[in-house]
């Protein structure tokens, strides 16, 4: 079985803390992952992709990708208290052959910062 | 530029009713998706189109039929609803349905299925 695991939380910092969201996954023929934010009644939005391994920086957004430990994290700087959302993690799973690969997600870890 | 388009907001059904909710993207985006989101459940593929005059079942396929209009537009309907339709549904759309393709969110469709 394929998965995408992530700490369902809540996940509680104060403001202008570092937050760290971890995800792990199953299937190490994948290649992309990708972080999304939702907001509570809204839709996914993409914070961050990541595809070699290492880490990606984005304002206060640095996404770490490890292959050999099949684990993807997110870590946001300066926590403000906007940042309170549910992040996604989604992996790109087996699909058709070609490119037709299919997201793999996480069931999201809530994230609260407090003022 | 809209990005991903989805209608209705909002609908109630009773058991058995059939609807067919729209979705539109003006990116030129090759790819499209119907995603629902359940609480505890995540976000669940029901189908998607690579391309234009293709579809495919995803994970949860059961109940629903979809549509490729054209390459903007990608419809799913129910046939019968039931109460276990009810659920939000997102559709998505991505340039060429590749590995390290970023996929894009309409605002969604809240369901209730009474």
């Amino acid at each position: 079985q394929k998965e995408v695991e992530q700490n369902s939380g809540p996940l509680s910092v104060p403001e202008g803390a570092i937050a760290s969201l971890n995800c792990t996954y199953s299937d190490r023929g994948s290649q992309s992952f990708f972080w999304y934010r939702q907001y509570s009644g809204k839709s996914p939005e993409l914070i961050m992709s990541i595809y070699s391994n290492g880490d990606k920086e984005d304002g206060r957004f640095t996404a770490q990708l490890n292959k050999a430990s099949q684990y993807v994290s997110l870590l946001i700087r300066d926590s403000q208290p906007s940042d309170s959302a549910t992040y996604l993690c989604a992996v790109n799973g087996y699909g058709n052959a070609g490119n037709n690969r299919k997201l793999i997600w996480g069931l999201g870890t809530s994230l609260a910062v407090n003022p | 530029n809209a990005g991903v388009t989805q209608t209705p907001k909002f609908q109630v059904l009773k058991t058995g009713q059939s609807m067919t909710l729209q979705c539109a993207q003006d990116m030129n985006h090759n790819s499209m998706y119907w995603y629902r989101q359940d609480p505890g459940m995540g976000l669940r593929l029901i189908y998607y189109s690579a391309s234009e005059g293709t579809t495919d079942k995803g994970e949860v396929p059961n109940g629903y039929n979809v549509s490729r209009l054209n390459k903007r537009e990608f419809s799913l309907r129910l046939e019968s609803a039931a109460p276990s339709q009810t659920s939000v549904y997102f559709c998505a759309s991505s340039m060429v349905g590749g590995a390290t393709d970023t996929q894009y969110f309409g605002p969604g469709t809240r369901l209730t299925v009474l």
